[in-house]
């Protein structure tokens, strides 16, 4: 049972315009959302965060939007350069409890120059 | 920035030999970590997570007699693999939060490739 779902295994962004990625999930639990950037062979950086009582969270050019009715969050980034290419991992916990990591599939994105 | 170090960060073994994968904490504490597995353009799977001082919690499907978590002190855990077998080959990852930092995001060592022959 996949509880964060990324239905896009990949995308094609060009250089300088918004890459949208978007990740869902069916635990109405989840309260706690994280983006994370991976390169092959290495472990994954953590990008942004947001909390269920938010909507929207900011940092530079990475932007985080929750849409809890829809179980839906999307991380948009602009505008997008060539160092973005990476995989990108949604993963969604509960504040509560035990406070584990559940990950998307991933979404491997490419930014041509 | 919280860094975790994860050794070796790739390991060649004989199938049948046992593995040890260390993850430690540089610059904070840590009574909870976890150890992720990734299979090849798949998802970070939670494996287990490691209570220090107390015994680990596995997840369903995992073998706790396989796979051997210890969490001595607040800066490291151990993941041992028994017995491995070429099905054992992975991306092993371990991660760890601040405990000074209230709920704040997981930050992950670098991860060990193991290959079982």
């Amino acid at each position: 049972d996949q509880q964060v779902k990324q239905n896009s295994p990949s995308l094609s962004v060009q250089e300088g315009r918004i890459s949208i990625l978007n990740c869902d999930y069916t635990n109405s639990m989840f309260d706690y959302f994280l983006w994370y950037k991976k390169y092959p062979a290495e472990g994954p950086t953590f990008l942004i965060s947001i909390s269920s009582i938010k909507d929207k969270n900011e940092d530079g050019r990475f932007t985080v939007f929750l849409n809890k009715s829809a179980k839906h969050l999307s991380l948009h980034i602009v505008p997008s350069q060539p160092g973005d290419s990476a995989v990108y991992f949604c993963a969604a916990s509960a504040l509560k409890g035990a406070q584990k990591l559940v990950f998307g599939q991933g979404t491997r994105l490419t930014i041509n120059p | 920035g919280a860094v975790v170090s994860q050794h070796p960060s790739w390991v060649i073994c004989k199938s049948g030999t046992s593995v040890k994968i260390e993850c430690r904490s540089l610059d904070f504490q840590a009574t909870t970590m976890f150890w992720y597995r990734q299979f090849p353009k798949q998802s970070l799977m939670l494996m287990a997570t490691s209570n220090e001082g107390s015994k680990a919690t596995y997840e369903q499907g995992v073998e706790k007699d396989k796979f051997l978590i210890n969490h001595a002190s607040l800066t490291l855990s151990t993941l041992t693999v028994t017995s491995a077998h070429p099905e054992d080959s992975s991306f092993y990852i371990c991660s760890a939060r601040d405990l000074g930092q209230g709920f704040s995001p997981l930050h992950f060592g670098n991860g060990t490739r193991l290959t079982v022959t």
